[in-house]
Formats: C-alpha cells, sequence, structure tokens
C-alpha cells in the first residue's frame, strides 16, 4: 500500500533559526496537504497544493511540490516560539478510491 | 459557517468497559465523516470513515465499531476497552473524499 515518510522526526532550532520537513510518498499523488498540530491541540490543516511543482507561500511558510508529485517540502523562515508544533503532510494517491494517507510528522521544537 | 463538536474531551475508563464517542458537525450537509486514533507522539491513524449515513468503512480491524445514524453526526464505539485502546481519538470532516480534513478538538483516552 501507499506509504508516506517525513524527516526528520524531531528538529530542535534556535529561533531566528530557518526549518524544513520533507515528505516522500511511494506513490504519485494527486494533491498534497499540510497540517500542524500545536502541542495538546488537534491538527489544523495549512496548504493544498495540487499542481506538479507548485510553490506557495503563507508569511514564513513557504510549500513545494515535486515535479513528480511524490514529494513535497515546507520550509519556515526564521522560526518563532509561535511555530512550535508538529507538521504532518498528507496526500491521496492518484487512484480512484483510496484514502488520504498521513506521514509520521515532523515534531519542531523552537528555542527561545 | 462549519464547526465540528467532540466530546468528551477527556475519559478515563476501565479495561472492559464500554465506550461512546460522539461527533457532530454543523453548517454542511452529506460531509464525509472521519475517526483517526493517535498514539502519544505518534502519527494519525484512520480507523473508520463514512461518505453517507449508515455507510462505514474499517480501515483497522479491531474492537472499535462506528456508526453514522444521522448525516451529521459520527459515534465510535468499543464494547469492551482494552489498555491498547488508550489515545487520543479524533473526529473529522471533508467536504468531498479525500479533500482537506477539519478536525474536531478531539478525546484523550486513557484505559486504566
Amino acid at each position: 500500500g501507499q506509504q508516506v515518510m517525513q524527516i526528520p522526526q524531531y528538529q530542535h532550532v534556535q529561533e531566528g533559526e530557518d526549518f524544513t520537513t520533507y515528505c516522500n510518498s511511494s506513490t504519485t499523488l494527486s494533491n498534497i496537504q499540510w497540517y500542524k498540530q500545536r502541542p495538546g491541540g488537534h491538527p489544523v490543516f495549512l496548504i493544498q497544493l495540487v499542481k506538479s511543482g507548485e510553490v506557495k507561500k503563507q508569511k514564513r511558510l513557504t510549500f513545494q511540490f515535486g515535479e513528480a508529485k511524490k514529494n513535497s517540502s515546507l520550509h519556515i523562515t526564521a522560526t518563532q516560539t509561535t511555530d512550535v508544533g508538529t507538521y504532518f503532510c498528507a496526500g491521496p494517491p492518484n487512484n480512484a478510491g483510496n484514502m488520504l494517507t498521513f506521514g509520521g510528522g515532523t515534531r519542531l521544537m523552537v528555542k527561545p | 459557517s462549519q464547526t465540528i463538536h467532540q466530546w468528551p474531551a477527556t475519559l478515563v475508563q476501565p479495561v472492559g468497559s464500554p465506550l461512546s464517542l460522539e461527533c457532530t458537525v454543523e453548517g454542511t450537509s452529506n460531509p464525509n465523516l472521519y475517526w483517526y486514533r493517535q498514539a502519544a507522539g505518534r502519527g494519525l491513524q484512520l480507523l473508520f470513515y463514512s461518505v453517507g449515513i449508515g455507510q462505514i468503512s474499517s480501515e483497522v480491524p479491531q474492537n472499535l465499531s462506528a456508526s453514522r445514524p444521522q448525516d451529521r453526526q459520527f459515534i465510535l464505539s468499543s464494547k469492551k476497552l482494552l489498555l491498547s485502546d488508550s489515545g487520543f481519538y479524533l473526529c473529522a470532516w471533508s467536504a468531498i473524499y479525500n479533500s482537506p480534513l477539519h478536525f474536531g478538538n478531539g478525546t484523550r483516552l486513557t484505559v486504566t
């Protein structure tokens, strides 16, 4: 079955440093979705990318979808303590009827 | 606007006791509904999803069951809880299949 892997599993950064998490799927995805879960909270949808090679920005966050639609990345510029949390990618494979599969998440910790 | 309600927020239950978690969605019709479980510090495991009243698909065989008695109501149940059922249970909805998910606040279940 489809597998979605995320690296790294954990990342400690100093406030102000940049952060990147990578998402890789074993199959081609019809879209890629990113979610953020604050400690003790529930996942919150951030963004969806659909097109091959698509890049979207949300303030300090930059999301990319690979040309082959099998990988994606989330880059945060100049991290802040409010960025703390776990970032999940998720994607449905191109085959119709298959369920959205989540990556294992990257837990970001920011030292002030 | 759409809202999702999930209760209770926390629950402590003895092994062998029954379970009933309820989730309701407001502001939308015929949503796709999902139950996920998250073990501490881990990723999201899809348990059940439903595309309509009375239609339930199970992703993981276990001692849990789900029901959808009304269009916007989704219930997770167990007749006898196991220690391994402890976790963070999240209900979610989406407008169409595999579109972005909107999660409830979750229920933290501890089986003792």
